[in-house]
């Protein structure tokens, strides 16, 4: 019972380097998001998919890049990475536009940038 | 702007106190809002709201939603340690291609034995 799985879970970067953060689900949702969460800021939204090929931007998608191939697969990439870019990355996928049903969160991925 | 603000930011109660946590929303098309419970990892699902004035319970835990005064509450009574934690709200946004799920900065709470 998998749910929605997000790799690696802890990773520690150099300033400059990059990273791809993968995220699959296997309930079928053609709904997937990343967010980060930092403290006293709550979950920010960076990028999002309605759909199988289709990516779109959230609230914080400065930095990040995203693909999603597969249905199951949501992928977020950092080109470069930044010391802004220290937080906990969470990775959620929903069956229906949001709100129309709950959305299913991973277990996060603690990055820090040095 | 669309934006979805909670109150606290943080609260500390002791074993058996009742806490009501706030959500307050600014949101363009309002469908729905949504509760979750986030305690060391992965935010887990409370409740979904979409009427107004008819509260869902689950144990002790219950919310009602007021879309008039555009605000929710969590209600939580006969706290217990296992409470502690991080309660977020969010709120779909629809517009058209672009459906997302925003969050609330979160509150958290602790139950002190």
């Amino acid at each position: 019972n998998a749910g929605v799985t997000q790799t690696p879970k802890f990773r520690v970067l150099k300033t400059g380097q990059s990273m791809t953060l993968l995220c699959a689900q296997d309930m079928n949702h053609e709904y997937m998001y990343w967010y980060r969460q930092d403290p006293g800021m709550g979950l920010r939204l960076i990028h999002y998919s309605v759909g199988e090929g289709t990516t779109a931007k959230g609230e914080v998608p400065d930095g990040y890049n995203v693909s999603r191939l597969k249905k199951q697969n949501f992928l977020l990439g950092l080109e470069s990475a930044a010391p802004s870019q220290t937080s906990v990355y969470f990775c959620a996928s929903s069956y229906s536009p949001p709100g129309g049903s709950e959305a299913f969160f991973g277990q996060g991925t603690r990055l820090t940038v040095v | 702007e669309d934006k979805v603000v909670q109150s606290p930011l943080s609260l500390v109660v002791h074993e058996g106190d009742t806490v009501t946590l706030n959500c307050s929303y600014e949101v363009t098309n309002f469908r729905s809002l949504l509760w979750y419970k986030q305690e060391k990892k992965a935010p887990t699902f409370l409740f979904m709201l979409t009427s107004s004035g008819i509260e869902k319970k689950s144990g002790r835990l219950s919310s009602i939603l007021d879309k008039k005064e555009l605000f929710s509450i969590l209600n939580i009574t006969a706290t217990q340690t296992g409470d502690s934690a991080v309660y977020l709200c969010a709120a779909p946004l629809y517009g058209g291609a672009t459906n997302k799920l925003i969050f609330g900065t979160g509150t958290l709470l602790a139950v002190q034995p």
